[in-house]
Order: C-alpha cells, then structure tokens, then sequence
C-alpha cells in the first residue's frame, strides 16, 4: 500500500481564496484524522470520522472549516473564505482497530495563506 | 481526561552518547501509549506503540521505551545517537473513547551533534 496520500504538498493563496485539502487513506482503513499543525499550537486534531461519517468535529476551529468523506477513500478539507492565521501543515491519518490503535500519517499539506 | 506531558522542549546530545526523551502520562485506566518521529518536513512515522502487553517495548532505529505504572512514566530511549536521529518526537496516548483517538504531547525536539 502507498499509504496515507495528501495532496497537494503545498499550497499558497491569497487571503479570502477558497483552499481544498485532498487526503486519500489506507485501503481498509476505517477511521480517518484531520490534524493541523502550528509552531504555537503544535498538533491539534480537527475533525475524525469512521465509515465516513463524521465523529467528532470539536476541533474545527470555525465555520470556515469543513470537512467531508463522500466515500472510503477519499475526504476533503475546505477552509472558505481563508485567512493568513490558517497557515499551518495540515496533516491527515488513518488507522483501522484490526491494524493496532496507532495511526498512519500523510506526509502533510503546508498551506500558506498571504 | 487522559494527557501526555514532555517535559523537555529540546534534547542537546552528542553523536554515540545515549539518547532519553521523557513523557509522562495522566490516565484512570490502563493506556495505549506511542511515541512518533518526524523528520523536518516529514509526516509523523511511528517509532513504537505500548498495548498492556510487554512493557519494555522495542522500536524502529534502536528505540525503546518502558511503561513503569507506578510512575505514570515512558520515555523513550536510545543507547547510542546518529546524526540522523535528530527529528521531533512526540508522545502520544490514545483517548478512552473507543474511537482511536489520538492525543499528542507538544514534542521534544531532538539535536545532534558530530
């Protein structure tokens, strides 16, 4: 398995763009994380779903925030309108209860908003 | 609520001198305990995981780390240093809500020198 597929690597926009973070998890997996990282605030976790469905979202930090999971395999992070505090690494993880209770990580997507 | 605390923000060594990073854990019960590595612009990869099972638990690279109860402790060692250890290290204990989730120490970043 290629693992936990972010993309893209990088991404730079303008303040009040709409950004779309795209992760694909590992075949089989059936919990998916979003986390974001900062210097300030180091690794948060923003929203997880299981089966697609959405969890726990009490880490978004607002409504500019959303996230979906259409299907196993793919889910979206959208921040609409951005802004410049949104820059961070976002980073998305998958895990399944028959691998072990550890996560699998993406390599992340580093966004900065200008 | 269950946490993790690093308590060292940074870790100074030199190469082939032993490595301890230490991480203590707030649980009421019997916690899943990881520690994860990441490298500057890498993804998170995990070094090791504890489960309630052996509490001397062997990782990647030559890392180990002990679960010892009676202190609420498991830090994370290494005998002897490369320059390629040098990376961020998180401790990491898994929440009790049968959900996989993951919560994060704030990371000790690891340096070291020739």
């Amino acid at each position: 398995d290629a693992g936990v597929i972010q993309s893209p690597r990088h991404e730079v926009t303008e303040m009040g763009q709409e950004v779309t973070l795209r992760c694909k998890p590992i075949s089989g997996h059936d919990y998916l994380f979003w986390y974001r990282q900062t210097m300030m605030r180091g690794l948060e976790l923003l929203i997880y779903f299981n089966n697609n469905v959405p969890i726990d979202d009490s880490g978004m930090p607002e409504d500019r925030f959303s996230a979906k999971m259409p299907n196993a395999s793919f889910s979206t992070l959208k921040i609409q309108p951005s802004e410049p505090r949104d820059s961070a690494v976002y980073f998305c993880a998958s895990s399944s209860p028959l691998g072990g209770p550890h996560a699998f990580f993406g390599q992340g997507t580093r966004l900065t908003v200008v | 609520a269950q946490s993790v605390t690093q308590l060292d923000s940074h870790v100074s060594v030199s190469e082939g001198t032993p490595v301890l990073l230490r991480c203590n854990y707030s649980s009421s019960y019997s916690p899943s305990l990881f520690w994860y590595v990441q490298h500057p612009n890498k993804g998170l990869q995990l070094l090791l995981k504890y489960t309630s099972a052996a509490t001397l638990v062997k990782g990647i690279n030559g890392f180990e780390a002990e679960f010892k109860k009676s202190e609420t402790s498991f830090h994370l060692t290494k005998p002897s240093a490369h320059m390629s250890d040098a990376a961020e290290y998180f401790c990491v204990v898994e929440m009790n809500t049968g959900f996989q989730k993951l919560v994060f120490g704030t990371g000790t970043r690891l340096l070291v020198s020739p």
